[in-house]
């Protein structure tokens, strides 16, 4: 079975400082992983998504994820938060293969709030 | 939200009322999906679609349904048999082939009077 899990239901951080929402997978077969961001009232905004390649992806906003596999985690991270990053944010994970191909697994969001 | 608009973007139900949301795509993508939204639970699946006439249950089926008579459209009923309908519903669309990446509209919220 996949799912998806974010550990911390919120992340509090200063702006300027460092910021990482963690997630962590299961899934059977490859992993394909995917960030999507939500502001008050609003639809998901696609961020990033590792499929193949580089475990360091870079997305939208100055965001970055990394995949560990190792690990089972895609950890997003951002050098330099911003007051105007304050959001719910989901991870998800779909996989290559099976009769669920194509859907995808959330995580139960991690809010997001950047104090000035 | 770009390319996937849904509607009304707040819906009000009277007890023992049928109602439908609407989703359209014009982004040419063949699979369609519907979830709903509750304040600490994230996104859960109902109901989603591979391809015209087709669809298949997601986790929370009962009390929804749903018609994918053409590629554009997936509109959902919130039925009467669904007794707790207050939620944000979310469509979101992809393309069948490539990395599964999922679009999302703005989103409508129910609310039952």
């Amino acid at each position: 079975a996949q799912s998806v899990a974010q550990p911390e239901d919120q992340v509090n951080v200063a702006e300027g400082n460092p910021l990482t929402v963690k997630c962590t997978y299961s899934v059977s077969g490859n992993p394909y992983l995917f960030w999507y961001v939500q502001y008050p009232n609003r639809g998901l905004q696609f961020l990033l998504k590792y499929i193949t390649g580089d475990n360091l992806v870079k997305g939208s906003y100055g965001f970055e994820a990394e995949f560990n596999k190792s690990q089972t985690s895609f950890h997003l991270k951002k050098p330099s938060a911003l007051v105007s990053d304050s959001a719910l944010y989901f991870c998800a994970v779909r996989t290559d293969r099976g009769s669920t191909l194509g859907r995808l697994y959330f995580g139960r969001g991690t809010q997001l709030t950047v104090w000035p | 939200d770009g390319g996937i608009t849904q509607s009304p973007k707040y819906l009000f139900r009277k007890e023992g009322q049928n109602v439908t949301l609407s989703c359209e795509q014009n982004l040419n993508h063949d699979a369609m999906y519907w979830y709903r939204q509750d304040p600490g639970q994230g996104l859960r699946l109902i109901y989603y679609s591979q391809i015209v006439n087709d669809f298949q249950k997601g986790d929370i089926a009962e009390g929804y349904s749903v018609s994918r008579e053409k590629k554009e459209s997936f509109p959902l009923t919130v039925t009467s048999a669904q007794k707790n309908p207050t939620a944000f519903y979310l469509c979101a669309s992809r393309e069948t082939s490539g990395d599964g990446t999922q679009y999302f509209g703005p989103g409508t919220r129910l609310l039952v009077l």
